[in-house]
């Protein structure tokens, strides 16, 4: 079982927007503004495409954004496209225990 | 660019010990954190264990006792030991650099594949 939780998937048409959640706790992404989010591709490694709850790194496309509010995260899809299929995993730091990163179970995105 | 290449993956027995190295390339490898996350087959990403730049440790707890994360700064490379290796030990095993503290994984190699059977 992961310390965040994902929905195991989420679809939507080409042109729509979807949202992705992440919840936690206070320990993890209550507690920190260390929220990140990355995309897999089958086979590929991940790649980061949010940090620090609503940055995204240099390349990203403008079409993905996130926010938190207490302690659930959501990742943003706008204007869906067909390669944003794909795998998305949100991630905190956290002082639970002594874990010191958590990752979501990961959620599978489809392009219908 | 920053690069990240992985290597040391092997099929091994239950109760065996493999090493990973993860050689960086592109950055100032002693100014950055540094993390190994697996990744078991048709599984999601865990987080195994993470080093600072000056060398200190943290592990998660399924792997504390049994692997030991450590880095060489002068050769830009960052180790996983993993003795007395499970069964769910397999999977694919990826280093990623962070940025800065907090800035999340900025960039990962391409792993390498560890497998755990008799």
């Amino acid at each position: 079982q992961s310390a965040l939780t994902q929905p195991a998937s989420v679809s939507g048409s080409p042109g729509q927007s979807i949202t992705i959640s992440c919840t936690g706790t206070s320990s993890d992404i209550g507690g920190y503004d260390y929220v990140s989010w990355y995309q897999q591709h089958p086979g590929k490694a991940p790649q980061l495409i949010i940090s620090e709850v609503n940055n995204r790194p240099s390349g990203v496309s403008s079409r993905f954004s996130a926010s938190k509010f207490g302690n659930r995260a959501s990742l943003t899809i706008s204007g869906l496209q067909p390669e944003d299929e794909a795998d998305y995993y949100c991630s905190s730091y956290t002082s639970r225990n002594t874990l010191h990163v958590v990752f979501g179970g990961g959620t599978k995105v489809t392009v219908l | 660019d920053v690069q990240l290449l992985e290597s040391g993956g092997d099929l091994v027995q239950p109760g065996g010990s493999l090493r990973l190295s993860c050689v960086g390339s592109g950055f100032t490898f002693r100014s950055h954190g540094m993390y190994w996350v697996r990744q078991a087959p048709g599984k999601g990403l865990e987080w195994v264990a993470g080093i600072s730049g000056s060398g200190y440790t943290f592990y998660a707890d399924g792997v504390k006792g049994h692997f030991t994360i450590s880095r060489d700064n002068s050769k830009s490379t960052l180790f996983l030991q993993m003795n007395s290796l499970r069964v769910e030990d397999t999977g694919v095993y990826y280093c990623a650099q962070e940025n800065y503290y907090g800035s999340g994984l900025d960039h990962w190699g391409q792993g390498t594949l560890v497998t755990v059977a008799s």
